[in-house]
């Protein structure tokens, strides 16, 4: 089946740091890949997606490459500030014509000064 | 990207009673989806809503207890019925593709008491 799996959270992280957040998947067909982030108090936004293999999707200095060799999907940044604080969600939409997203479990990543 | 404009943004009910939601989008889609997002958890796809048929429903929900509408390509409700406390979660609306991305209404926050 499909499926989506995150590392745990809650991450840690000072000011300036790398951060990195590892999304792997399962999935029948060819999936495209999101990664959503949930500030505190507000709805759900695209950061970025990748639609096919090898594709690098970026916004806001995150980056995530879509590996089919390994099935993953893993963000990046390379200098996390305060305001990165938030729920980030690797998401699958799976192949055809349903619409269907499958989320991951949530990593939270709080950012300290 | 489309914008959605989803109300109520947030409601406690009372147990046993029903509340509507509503999603308007400001272009013309041809599915809408609902998600449930329960307290700390990942979303989870409730149905897809096609203009002019029945909703399909995902495994684990069923009409009965939400029940949903699609008048029209901009507009459609969903219905938390016969509510109890397990159903506070927040709700959230959705459309886009696979492609593009998909864009989500800024949630409405369920408390059941």
């Amino acid at each position: 089946g499909n499926s989506v799996t995150q590392m745990e959270g809650p991450v840690t992280l000072s000011e300036e740091a790398f951060l990195t957040i590892n999304c792997t998947y399962t999935a029948t067909g060819y999936p495209s890949l999101f990664w959503y982030v949930q500030y505190p108090g507000e709805g759900l936004q695209l950061l970025l997606k990748a639609t096919k293999a090898d594709d690098k999707g970026s916004n806001k200095g995150f980056e995530a490459t879509y590996r089919k060799e390994t099935t993953s999907f893993h963000l990046e940044k390379g200098s996390v500030q305060v305001s990165d604080s938030a729920v980030y969600f690797c998401a699958l939409g799976i192949s055809g014509n349903t619409g269907k997203l499958i989320f991951g479990q949530g990593t939270t990543l709080q950012v300290k000064p | 990207s489309a914008v959605i404009s989803q109300k109520p943004s947030r409601d406690i009910c009372q147990r046993g009673t029903s509340l509507t939601i509503q999603c308007q989008v400001d272009s013309q889609v041809t599915m809408m989806f609902w998600y449930r997002q329960q307290p700390g958890q990942s979303l989870t796809l409730i149905a897809t809503a096609n203009q002019g048929s029945e909703a399909t429903y995902e495994s684990g929900f069923v009409i009965d207890k939400f029940p949903i509408s699609r008048p029209n390509l901009t507009f459609s409700t969903l219905t938390v019925s016969n509510m109890s406390p397990e159903d506070s979660s927040i709700y959230l609306c959705s459309v886009g593709d696979r492609n593009y991305g998909y864009t989500f209404g800024s949630g409405t926050r369920l408390t059941v008491v």
